[in-house]
């Protein structure tokens, strides 16, 4: 089972919409959860965290974390254009000393938001 | 200037040239990163460096050797590289490093990327 999983789509939403990307990991003791935007030529850009259970909102973002079921996932609200990117969505689990960190990417989901 | 500054851009070179990739961290960051990003694959790590010590070294072939002189700048010196290597090669950086990974809300910060080409 790959370690962080994402549908690479592309996911394609309407100017306006709510866009959906999900990202599920297979390790239960990761504890810090990141979505990244890059768009076409350019380097990933952080865009929200997010590191306990619930809903964190960032203007028109949402993150929503279920550690239960293990996954994290991004709402875009009134999706824009400017919107269209690749997201990836990158976890960090620590061993059972926490002394050690792991940082795994997902391979990332096309978001293509059409006027 | 601010952030993470990667050069060149853009980068074509034979299978038999050395050529160098650049990273300034103008963040005041203790760590630094390479990474490589090819189509279809997730983000791949190959060197940390943290407090310029090389931390972590992901069995990444001896045709790519990083040099860390200092806290704020990164290498990656390319000899001998097989088209396979072709790809985006991203500099980051974070403020802490802890493990083998990083800090528990220690985000990555990333350079624009330097987009080689092995012909």
């Amino acid at each position: 089972q790959k370690e962080v999983e994402q549908n690479s789509g592309p996911l394609s939403v309407p100017e306006g919409a709510i866009a959906s990307l999900n990202c599920t990991y297979s390790d239960r003791v990761s504890q810090s959860f990141f979505w990244y935007r890059q768009y076409s030529g350019k380097s990933p850009e952080l865009i929200m965290s997010i590191y306990s259970n619930g809903d964190k909102e960032d203007g028109r973002f949402t993150a929503q974390l279920n550690k239960a079921s293990q996954y994290v996932s991004l709402l875009i609200r009134d999706s824009q254009p400017s919107d269209s990117a690749t997201y990836l969505c990158a976890v960090i689990r620590a061993n059972s000393g926490g002394s050690n960190y792991k940082l795994t990417f997902g391979k990332g989901t096309l978001l293509t938001v059409n006027p | 200037e601010t952030g993470v500054t990667q050069t060149p851009r853009h980068l074509v070179m034979g299978m038999t040239n050395k050529k160098s990739l650049k990273c300034e961290q103008h963040l005041g960051h203790n760590a630094m990163y390479w990474y490589k990003q090819s189509a279809k694959k997730p983000l791949e790590l190959m060197f940390v460096y943290s407090l310029e010590e090389r931390v972590e070294n992901n069995s990444v072939p001896s045709r790519f050797s990083p040099e860390c002189p200092n806290s704020s700048h990164l290498f990656l010196h390319l000899h001998t590289l097989q088209p396979e290597d072709s790809a985006l090669y991203l500099c980051a950086s974070s403020q802490e490093f802890a493990g083998t990974g990083v800090s528990y809300n220690s985000p990555l910060h990333f350079g624009n990327g330097t987009r080689l080409t092995v012909t």
